[in-house]
């Protein structure tokens, strides 16, 4: 079975500070991990995947995640917060469970970036 | 290229009534998935789809019901609306079968009243 938990509902920042989404995973199997955005009435983009190859992941708008095995963790980071990164963000694990992927998605960080 | 077109965007229907919701996936797409998504319970996989076939399906009663075409669009179905049922139902596309690597659309939002 996997299971993903976002450590935090909600995180502010001012802009220009460092961004830290946390997320930590639960998976019997090598898992896919993903980040995805979702602005206000909109469906959710990729931010980036990690699947097994290079541990520091990099993404679009310059966000990256580390995977970490020893502390089934895949933290969010962003050196420098723009007002547009305000969103909700979904950690999503997916592994090869009975043949079949099916991602199970984190209940969401709300990213407030205040001016 | 054009995304994943979702239709309607926005409906209200009653207890009682039926919902189908439809789903264009980006061209050459072969898999849909679909997920409710709601402040209580996050967001849960429905079922998806690949080639026609239903491939998984998530943990939802036998009312929600799916299908996919041979153009690869997709549509889902909900019986018997319950309030409970109130959502932003997301479709998301990918070109094999489903990896979590998702296209999605912006949702069709369902209120029952």
């Amino acid at each position: 079975a996997q299971s993903v938990t976002q450590l935090d509902s909600h995180v502010s920042v001012s802009e220009g500070t460092p961004v830290l989404l946390r997320c930590n995973y639960s998976s019997s199997y090598s898992p896919s991990l993903f980040w995805y955005v979702q602005h206000p009435n909109k469906g959710l983009q990729l931010l980036l995947k990690y699947t097994s190859a290079a541990t520091l992941v990099k993404g679009i708008n310059g966000f990256e995640a580390e995977f970490k095995k020893s502390e089934t963790s895949f933290h969010l980071t962003k050196p420098s917060a723009h007002m547009s990164d305000a969103a909700e963000y979904f950690c999503v694990v997916s592994d090869r469970a009975g043949g079949s992927y099916i991602p199970t998605f984190g209940r969401g960080t709300s990213l407030i970036v205040h001016p | 290229k054009a995304g994943v077109t979702q239709t309607p965007r926005y409906l209200i229907k009653t207890r009682g009534q039926q919902v189908t919701l439809s789903c264009s996936p980006i061209s050459g797409h072969r898999s849909v998935s679909w997920y409710q998504q709601t402040p209580g319970q996050g967001l849960q996989f429905l079922f998806e789809y690949f080639s026609e076939t239903q491939r998984n399906k998530g943990n939802f009663p036998g009312r929600f019901s799916g299908r996919q075409f041979s153009n690869s669009r997709s549509e889902m179905n909900v019986s018997t609306l319950e309030l409970g049922d109130s959502a932003l139902y997301l479709c998301a596309s990918s070109f094999g079968q489903n990896t979590g690597e998702l296209f999605f659309g912006e949702g069709s939002r369902l209120t029952v009243l």
